[in-house]
């Protein structure tokens, strides 16, 4: 059964850059069928698309994130990233790594990141 | 890329059937059959319940179902449990790789 975890600081202070890694198991990243994405929940709000990518790094982001977004695929590690610089108190969500296809069929169990000074 | 409409509530009895929508435009629902929908317990990740506007995977109760007309989706509940009560999220696909989500409805089993 694929599983997916997301790994990163869980706080960090107004204008640093969030880093954090999604882990999959039980799959492979280097799969031509899926793209791995990335989506947030403020506190209390809905979902939001970040950006996906797939193997061979091919992105897309957001537009409303689209200048302060990174996302990479590691396939010798099995894992992908997300990198949101410049943060603001905005930024607070829990954030979630998934697969893509058509559907997200796949989640992480998601993690906290609070922007605070 | 706007975030498509869902009511901010939806509530039924047990047994009853509730449907929520999910409005976009041409350019996402309208234009697209890659509509999903997705329940989220408190505190917990989204979990795939609908995808291509109406299919199901396994092992999700066929009390879930769903639809599509023009540029409105909607996600019904039937025979509703007390396990369903949660928040439902559309989905759709946007063109260009892109994606949008709903707002997001409450349901409630009173």
């Amino acid at each position: 059964q694929l599983q997916l975890q997301e790994s990163g600081p869980g706080l960090l202070k107004p204008s640093e850059t969030l880093s954090l890694t999604c882990t999959v198991s039980g799959g492979s990243v280097s799969s031509r069928t899926y793209y791995w994405g990335w989506v947030r929940q403020p506190p209390g709000k809905g979902l939001e698309w970040i950006g996906s990518a797939d193997y061979s790094e091919s992105t897309y982001y957001n537009p409303s994130l689209k200048s302060r977004v990174t996302i990479s695929v590691d396939t010798s590690k099995n894992q992908f990233s997300l990198r949101l610089t410049s943060v603001t108190a905005a930024d607070t969500a829990v954030y979630y790594c998934a697969r893509l296809e058509l559907q997200f069929d796949f989640w992480g169990q998601g993690t906290l990141v609070t922007v605070s000074s | 890329q706007s975030a498509l409409t869902q009511p901010p509530s939806a509530s039924g009895s047990p047994g009853q059937s509730v449907t929520i929508s999910c409005t976009g435009t041409s350019s996402d629902v309208g234009g697209y059959n890659y509509v999903s929908w997705y329940q989220q317990h408190p505190g917990k990740a989204p979990k795939l319940m609908i995808y291509e506007v109406s299919k199901r995977p396994s092992g999700v109760p066929d009390r879930f179902s769903g639809s599509k007309s023009g540029s409105t989706a909607s996600l019904t509940v039937s025979g509703l449990q007390t396990e369903d009560e949660a928040d439902y999220y559309c989905t759709s696909y946007a063109g260009s790789n892109s994606w949008v989500f709903g707002g997001g409805t409450k349901l409630t089993v009173l």
